[in-house]
């Protein structure tokens, strides 16, 4: 069976840090781009930052830039995510998720979403 | 970078209707769209890809259409279990992916 289970999260103050992991199974981990996707209580899904098979090439949402960091380590199978200087607006259940490739163009690239983890919160507050 | 606008916001409906729901990409996606559903509580869940591509296990009562920028998720005869908040994803552009803001499917 294919699964994600994230692990880390919890309470910290702003301008603190927390690591966020993800443990897979079930698929070959080395085979697909990962990424994290956050969704604040109440409201929508915001993409976080995604990881290539190799971890070569990463990407993240403006708003997190310069203080998170997404690594992989494939004989592992994990995926984390390095919060830093953390603000109230990070507050949100953070879900880690299987990528699935796509080609456009004929390139290679990280296309839809298919499996999700269950979520790990992290709450930032004093 | 491509904005995804999902209209209505909530819908309202009973046990056998036929609802649909319109994702607005602000400009070109080709059909490099998906839909998922999330239940309260839950992790969302893939639904569609590719703008019309049953993911494995879905019922078929979900389909969906579209290319370019106009979407529809259309549910066929709605289930107790489909009542639920749905969205949109584009992945033409992987940074960033985009969402709509969610449609809540709510029972009438």
């Amino acid at each position: 069976e294919v699964q994600l289970v994230e692990s880390g999260g919890g309470l910290v103050q702003p301008g603190g840090s927390l690591r966020v992991s993800c443990a897979a199974s079930g698929f070959t981990f080395s085979h697909n781009w990962m990424s994290w996707v956050r969704q604040a209580p109440g409201k929508g899904l915001e993409w976080v930052a995604n990881i290539k098979q190799d971890g070569t090439q990463t990407n993240y949402v403006d708003s997190v830039k310069g203080r998170f960091t997404i690594s992989r380590d494939n004989a592992l199978n994990s995926v984390s995510l390095q919060m830093t200087n953390l603000r109230a607006e990070d507050t949100a259940v953070y879900y880690c998720v299987r990528v699935w490739s796509i080609t456009i163009y004929g390139m290679i690239i990280p296309g839809f979403m298919d499996v999700w983890g269950k979520g790990t919160t992290v709450t930032v507050s004093s | 970078d491509i904005q995804m606008t999902q209209s209505p916001s909530t819908l309202s409906a009973s046990v056998g209707d036929s609802v649909t729901i319109t994702c607005r990409a602000s400009q070109r996606i080709s059909n490099w769209l998906a839909w998922y559903q999330q239940k309260p509580g839950k992790p969302p869940k893939l639904l569609i890809y590719k703008a019309s591509t049953l993911e494995t296990g879905v019922p078929s009562r979900f389909s969906g259409s579209g290319s370019g920028t106009e979407f529809t998720l259309t549910i066929s005869s709605l289930q107790p279990d489909d009542f639920a908040t749905y969205y949109c994803q584009q992945y033409k552009d992987y940074s960033p992916w985009t969402f709509g803001q969610g449609t809540k499917v709510e029972i009438k």
